[in-house]
């Protein structure tokens, strides 16, 4: 089965700061990863996702994610985050509709990030 | 972009009542849609698999008798709480896949549940 873990699970950063948080993969085949947000108060968003190609992902608000095979991970980072940023990160497998059905989701534990202005 | 609802939002009941939730692929047909709660500050737990025409799918630990599901149609899938009691509460959430190859799921805004 296709699984996740996420090793950062409150993060507290001033604005501007740099992020990066961790997400690996215990799979094999073929590699399909999503990193979701949950601002507070709304519902889970799809924030960047890697199929194949370039490992390097740009996501939306300046997010994006570099999927290394040697090291099983898929790290989420953003230069320099804003108070905006603050909200809960998921990392998941995608779950994706595969033409004979699609997988409910096995989320990563879920990163509680707080950016302090 | 694919949007799913639900409704409602929030409930509270007392304990001992039963709580329907809706789930509602607006702009697009789901066979399948899935079921998931979350507690506060963890992750989403995936509960269930609804599928249309057939019998849900529930994972490990999940009641199937006490949280029912019903796919009434291509765009509805429904979660009833039965005989709710205070560990029910939590925010539960419902995602759909469209049916495009290598499209992801679309969430639901998801259902605040309080039981007294």
């Amino acid at each position: 089965a296709q699984s996740v873990s996420q090793h950062n699970h409150h993060v507290i950063l001033s604005e501007a700061a740099s992020l990066e948080l961790g997400c690996n993969y215990s799979y094999g085949g073929t590699v399909n990863l999503f990193w979701y947000v949950q601002y507070p108060g709304q519902h889970l968003q799809l924030l960047l996702k890697y199929f194949s190609g370039d490992p390097l992902v740009k996501g939306i608000k300046g997010f994006e994610a570099e999927f290394i095979k040697s090291k099983f991970s898929f790290n989420l980072r953003k230069p320099s985050v804003q108070w905006s940023d603050t909200a809960e990160y998921f990392c998941a497998p995608p779950g994706m509709y595969s033409g004979g059905g699609a997988d409910g989701l096995t989320f990563g534990k879920g990163t509680h990030l707080i950016i302090q202005p | 972009g694919a949007v799913v609802s639900q409704h409602p939002s929030w409930v509270i009941c007392k304990s001992g009542t039963s709580v329907k939730i809706e789930c509602r692929s607006l702009d697009f047909q789901a066979t399948t849609m899935f079921w998931y709660r979350q507690f506060p500050k963890q992750s989403l737990m995936l509960m269930a698999t609804s599928n249309e025409g057939s019998k849900a799918t529930y994972e490990q630990g999940v009641e199937k008798d006490k949280f029912l599901i019903n796919h009434a149609s291509l765009t509805l899938s429904t979660l009833t709480v039965t005989s709710a009691h205070p560990e029910d509460s939590s925010f539960y959430i419902c995602s759909a896949p469209r049916k495009r190859v290598g499209d992801t799921q679309y969430f639901g805004p998801g259902t605040r549940l309080t039981v007294l």
